[in-house]
């Protein structure tokens, strides 16, 4: 089965500490996702891109959250210099954008990874 | 802005009674609406989606869900849980093209035996 892969999928961290997240999408799709979720709340959406280029971004993505994907493959999430309420499960999708337009472009999720903050 | 609302934080009930979760949306132009279901530990799947067409939708593992536009909302029901229904569900909401989605709270679901 290749689905979505993310790694690592526990990650603790001391405050201050900077981490950095992988998602390996679908290998044919276009389209990834990051988004975050808290305890006790559904996800948020926080990034996409299409192939390599970023094209939108939450406001909930701060100047110390970075991500790229720069071959259009696999993405990487980054949070510099971390805090207590950076703690969440980052969760990412991918998904197949048919350019043609039209269509639906389902969302497969990751496994996430559970960041913990100390 | 688009926003879902979960009214049920959790929900309990008997293996084989029937279930129905709710949810109510707001959102400016036609919706594509989304059920997802996540188990402890493991990412969200797709239960069920709606675009246009038939308002009443089928998805996996049993599931329906009912478009009603005049309520804005897209309710999941189950004629009858099983013991392996016990997660936590997410209502979903998301533009043409579906770039990103905006999630309700999500609703715990218990099934007692």
């Amino acid at each position: 089965d290749t689905g979505v892969s993310q790694d690592p999928r526990h990650k603790i961290t001391k405050r201050g500490q900077n981490v950095t997240f992988r998602c390996d999408p679908i290998s044919e799709h276009n389209r990834l996702y990051w988004y975050r979720q808290t305890l006790g709340q559904g996800p948020e959406f926080l990034t996409y891109f299409q192939n390599e280029a970023q094209l939108e971004k939450s406001r909930l993505l701060s100047d110390r959250f970075s991500a790229e994907r720069p071959k259009g493959s696999f993405s990487t999430l980054e949070i510099q210099r971390t805090e207590q309420g950076d703690s969440a499960m980052y969760l990412c999708a991918s998904s197949l954008a048919k350019l043609a337009g039209g269509t639906y472009n389902e969302q497969f999720f990751g496994p996430g990874t559970r960041l913990t903050v100390l | 802005a688009q926003s879902v609302t979960q009214p049920d934080i959790h929900i309990t009930v008997s293996e084989g009674a029937s279930l129905e979760l709710r949810c109510n949306y707001s959102y400016g132009a036609t919706p594509y609406l989304f059920w997802y279901v996540q188990s402890p530990g493991q990412g969200l799947q797709l239960l069920l989606k709606y675009f246009s067409g038939d308002t009443l939708v089928q998805g996996i593992k049993g599931f329906e869900a009912e478009f009603k536009r005049s309520q804005s909302s897209f309710n999941l029901r189950k004629p009858s849980v099983h013991w392996s229904d016990a997660a936590e569900y997410f209502c979903a909401v998301g533009p043409f093209g579906n770039e990103k989605l905006t999630f309700g709270t999500g609703t715990r679901l218990t099934i007692i035996p």
